[in-house]
């Protein structure tokens, strides 16, 4: 699976949207981008996924650019609750999830 | 939605005891399960795969004799932690995956592990 490269650690006011950066230059065609995140002590949580159309949810929006080289998780209104580790993740369909380091996401009042 | 649990949530063990923690998925079958491994401050570390009745595969560097996994059924999986160490203290994380959908891997809430 694609390795991915996120920043290490992002701030975002409370109310205001958290985009969330992910590069995956050596994804391939059959690749998905998935994002989960992880509250503290938890497991962690599935919040979208997509191959190449931009998606949206009742939790966030997941851009795609066209090459699929890199893409943007956006929470449209961080709540303190957003504040987690978000993990990008790439992989084929039926493959094992593998994390990388994520970005730590502080939502502050 | 799908709904994956844990048992227990925390545990304390003494040096040198085993101790197992279960895996259940509990509103659908699971055909493959995965364990990981958490340690502070760090990302999760996949472990091993199972599927249900076969062996597990384990990666490179996990000793398979002292986490023993065994996938019995569609709905549970178990991790045994062998002769523990304070080393092995740890989070411990399942997920698991009907395998007919495929992109979707439900994730436990973890168990932590502290050996003493």
């Amino acid at each position: 699976d694609a390795k991915t490269t996120q920043p290490p650690s992002m701030d975002c006011a409370e109310g205001r949207a958290a985009n969330l950066p992910c590069n995956h230059s050596t994804i391939s065609g059959n690749e998905y981008v998935y994002w989960y995140r992880q509250i503290h002590s938890q497991g962690p949580q599935y919040i979208i996924h997509g191959l190449k159309n931009n998606e949206t949810n009742e939790m966030a929006s997941l851009i795609i650019t066209e090459d699929r080289k890199s893409s943007t998780l956006i929470l449209p209104h961080a709540t303190l609750r957003d504040t987690a580790v978000y993990y990008c993740i790439v992989r084929v369909l039926n493959n094992d999830m593998r994390f990388g380091a994520g970005t730590r996401l502080t939502v502050k009042p | 939605g799908a709904v994956v649990s844990q048992h227990p949530s925390r545990v304390i063990c003494k040096s040198g005891t085993s101790v197992k923690i279960e895996c259940r998925s509990l509103d659908f079958q699971a055909t493959t399960m995965f364990w990981y491994r958490q340690f502070p401050k760090k990302s999760l570390m996949l472990m091993a795969t199972s599927n249900e009745g076969s062996k597990a595969t384990y990666e490179q560097g996990v000793e398979k004799d002292k986490f023993l996994i065994n996938h019995a059924s569609l709905t549970l999986s178990t991790l045994t932690v062998t002769s523990a160490h304070p080393e092995d203290s740890s989070f411990y994380i399942c997920s698991a995956s009907t395998g007919t959908s495929g992109y979707e891997q439900y994730f436990g809430p973890g168990t932590r592990l502290t050996v003493t």
